[in-house]
């Protein structure tokens, strides 16, 4: 199975900052990665497809990059709705597989 | 507006049983794959299984080791994971997603999630 390791695992930030998350994965995949936003007791939303697709309904505020191993999620101005946890997941190659998370707190 | 309902989650003991259901709503059900991602109290997100558009074909996690299940029935909307052998370490938050256009494996859609407890 491909692992996918994110990092930092947690994050603090203050509001307007901009941050970056990273995601590397075991062996390529392409640019088969997906980025969630994940509140408490909520379901996963999805962000980002194909590694830099937007899903539809997510503001421009995220970004994602890159391809094969190592990918990032950027978060532009910070605001209080942002503070959440973050998993990306590969579907690439079967099983698919999602990072550790990281989460993402008010500083 | 894409819509899935969980139902079914529950406090069982273990060795126990349960089947879950998600009911799906505004998207042709029958062209999609479906899968369930499960997440333990506290911890990441965890793929379970997947279904193809017809139910002709299925996919499981290792863990499952023939213990659940996954079935649809395209008539009602409905996909379903019957969980059996069922251990403390199944305890967690069952989410039904449905498979996008772009991959299988990239959920687009997720519902609000099922709770099943394992406990004696």
């Amino acid at each position: 199975d491909i692992q996918m390791t994110q990092s930092p695992s947690s994050l603090s930030a203050s509001i307007e900052d901009r941050v970056t998350i990273t995601c590397r994965a075991s062996q390529g995949i392409s640019n088969s990665l997906a980025w969630f936003q994940q509140k408490p007791g909520k379901a996963p939303k999805p962000l980002i497809y194909g590694a830099s697709s937007l899903q539809s309904g997510v503001p421009s505020k995220f970004s994602g990059s890159g391809s094969g191993t190592d990918f990032t999620l950027t978060i532009s101005s910070l605001q209080p709705e942002d503070f959440a946890t973050y998993y990306c997941q590969q579907y690439n190659n079967y099983p698919p597989t999602f990072g550790q998370g990281t989460r993402l707190e008010i500083k | 507006e894409v819509q899935l309902l969980e139902s079914g989650g529950d406090l069982v003991q273990p060795g126990g049983s349960l089947r879950l259901s998600c009911g799906a709503s505004g998207f042709t059900f029958s062209t999609y794959d479906m899968g369930w991602v499960r997440q333990a109290p506290g911890k990441g997100l965890e793929w379970v299984s997947s279904i193809s558009p017809s139910g002709a074909d299925t996919y499981y996690a290792d863990f499952v080791q023939g213990r659940f299940t996954i079935s649809r029935d395209n008539s009602k909307n409905t996909v379903y994971l019957q969980t059996n052998s069922l251990r403390a370490e199944d305890t967690a938050a069952y989410y039904c997603a449905r498979g996008s256009p772009v991959a299988t494996y990239y959920f687009d859609y997720w519902g609000q999630g099922a709770l099943v407890t394992v406990s004696s």
